[in-house]
């Protein structure tokens, strides 16, 4: 069964950065992309981002270009996200979530237990 | 990424049908997913490719398609199956996009 481990949570100066892991178990660490998922209190899902990890090519949403990186080390199956600049808006609940990512199919059928973030002074 | 349209609420008593309706106009040509979260859990996919369903997920749980509009049917509604539900697809380079998120409330 595939599981996902996410680390845990953390408090933030605003202006700081963030790097949360991701260590994947029980399925193929590099058949599949890692992809990244926040959702703020009472709010959606919102896609940040993936990663292949055979490849090492990570893609990013329009919105959190430039402040977020995401990479994977496939020795000990484990992804990161490092978002930085980090403001109040930023304070959600990260997800990774394995995602099939192939030719028309788009999906995330295994997710981590999130991980919360908040960005306080 | 583009948008998806989902009801805020859906309200249906138990053992009856719920449907949760999602609009978006790339949905013909993109498969649509559906993921179910309780609070304080990780979502949980429960449809994939339009209908499908993954191994563990109860037959009640149905998807279909017609044009625009991607439906979540649930059969037989249950009290556990109250929680907010996700409607996904992607566009043609990959992006996902998500729904807004429907409340299904249990009378």
């Amino acid at each position: 069964q595939v599981q996902l481990v996410q680390s845990g949570a953390e408090v933030k100066k605003p202006g700081s950065s963030v790097k949360v892991s991701c260590k994947a178990s029980g399925g193929t660490f590099s058949s599949y992309a890692i992809s990244w998922v926040r959702q703020a209190p009472g709010q959606g899902l919102e896609w940040m981002g993936r990663i292949i990890p055979i490849l090492g090519i990570a893609n990013y949403a329009q919105k959190f270009q430039g402040r977020v990186t995401i990479t994977a080390d496939k020795s000990t199956s484990t992804a990161y996200m490092e978002l930085s600049s980090l403001r109040s808006e930023d304070t959600a609940v990260y997800y990774c979530a394995r995602d099939v990512a192939m030719v028309k199919l788009y999906y995330f059928d295994y997710w981590g237990q999130g991980t919360l973030v908040t960005v306080s002074s | 990424s583009y948008e998806l349209t989902q009801p805020p609420s859906v309200s249906v008593s138990p053992g009856q049908t719920a449907r949760i309706t999602c609009s978006g106009d790339a949905l013909p040509k993109q498969y649509a997913y559906w993921y179910q979260q309780k609070p304080g859990q990780a979502p949980v996919l429960v449809i994939y490719k339009d209908s499908e369903r993954p191994s563990g997920i109860p037959e009640r749980f149905s998807g279909s398609s017609s044009g625009t509009t991607v439906t979540l049917t649930i059969s037989g509604v249950q009290a556990e199956d109250e929680a907010d539900y996700y409607c996904q697809s992607a566009d043609s380079s990959g992006t996902p996009s998500f729904g807004g998120g429907t409340k299904l409330t249990v009378l």
